[in-house]
């Protein structure tokens, strides 16, 4: 079965503190595995996926498959990194769905 | 992004009734999907198309039905069989292996 965990539902930092968001997931098979952010009032966008190793908005996500984790990091957060915060994971074939985690909601205080 | 477009942004439903939400998508893509967004319980998957005239049952298909006559539109039908309807809801579509892009969604709400 596919499943996402996220296993905090809010995380509080302070401006300029690292973030570190977890995610794991149970997936039989090699996922592709992705991180969505929803800002207030927009709609849900893709912030990284494991395949681009990218760096977007200053964010980091290594895919570690002994752990089967996920987990979504930044070295100093900032006030508009507050948003609602997604893992999900997708079949290795083409079209199949998402299956998101439950989110966390990161609030940034100044 | 901005090729997805849902309606309703909101609407209010009476209990009993069937309503529509509308997605329409003009970025040529392939697959599309609705899901469910309730707080704390994430995403969950209603139901999903891969290709014109066929579709899927997500993990919460029971009290919806949806259509696919056209690529670029994936209507979803929220049924008087739906218990507890009230909810937001997110269209989204891909290419074949490409990232799943989301519409701005819709809210219902049972009156």
């Amino acid at each position: 079965a596919q499943r996402v965990t996220q296993p905090e539902k809010l995380l509080s930092v302070f401006k300029g503190a690292p973030v570190e968001l977890k995610c794991n997931y149970s997936y039989s098979g090699s996922p592709e595995l992705f991180w969505y952010v929803q800002y207030s009032r927009q709609r849900l966008q893709l912030l990284l996926r494991h395949i681009s190793r990218e760096s977007i908005k200053g964010f980091t996500a290594d895919l570690n498959k002994g752990e089967t984790s996920f987990h979504l990091k930044k070295p100093f957060a900032q006030e508009e990194d507050s948003a609602m915060y997604y893992c999900a994971l997708r079949g290795s074939s083409g079209n199949t769905p998402l299956v998101f985690g439950k989110g966390t909601r990161l609030s940034v205080i100044a | 992004d901005g090729g997805i477009t849902q309606s309703p942004k909101y609407l209010f439903r009476k209990e009993g009734q069937n309503v529509t939400l509308s997605c329409e998508q003009n970025l040529n893509h392939d697959a599309m999907y609705w899901y469910r967004q309730d707080p704390g319980q994430g995403l969950r998957l209603i139901y999903y198309s891969q290709i014109v005239n066929d579709f899927q049952k997500g993990d919460i298909a029971e009290g919806y039905s949806v259509s696919r006559e056209k690529k670029e539109s994936f209507p979803l039908t929220v049924t008087s069989a739906q218990k507890n309807p009230t909810a937001f809801y997110l269209c989204a579509s891909s290419l074949y292996g490409h990232t799943i892009y989301f519409g701005e969604g819709s809210w219902l709400t049972v009156v």
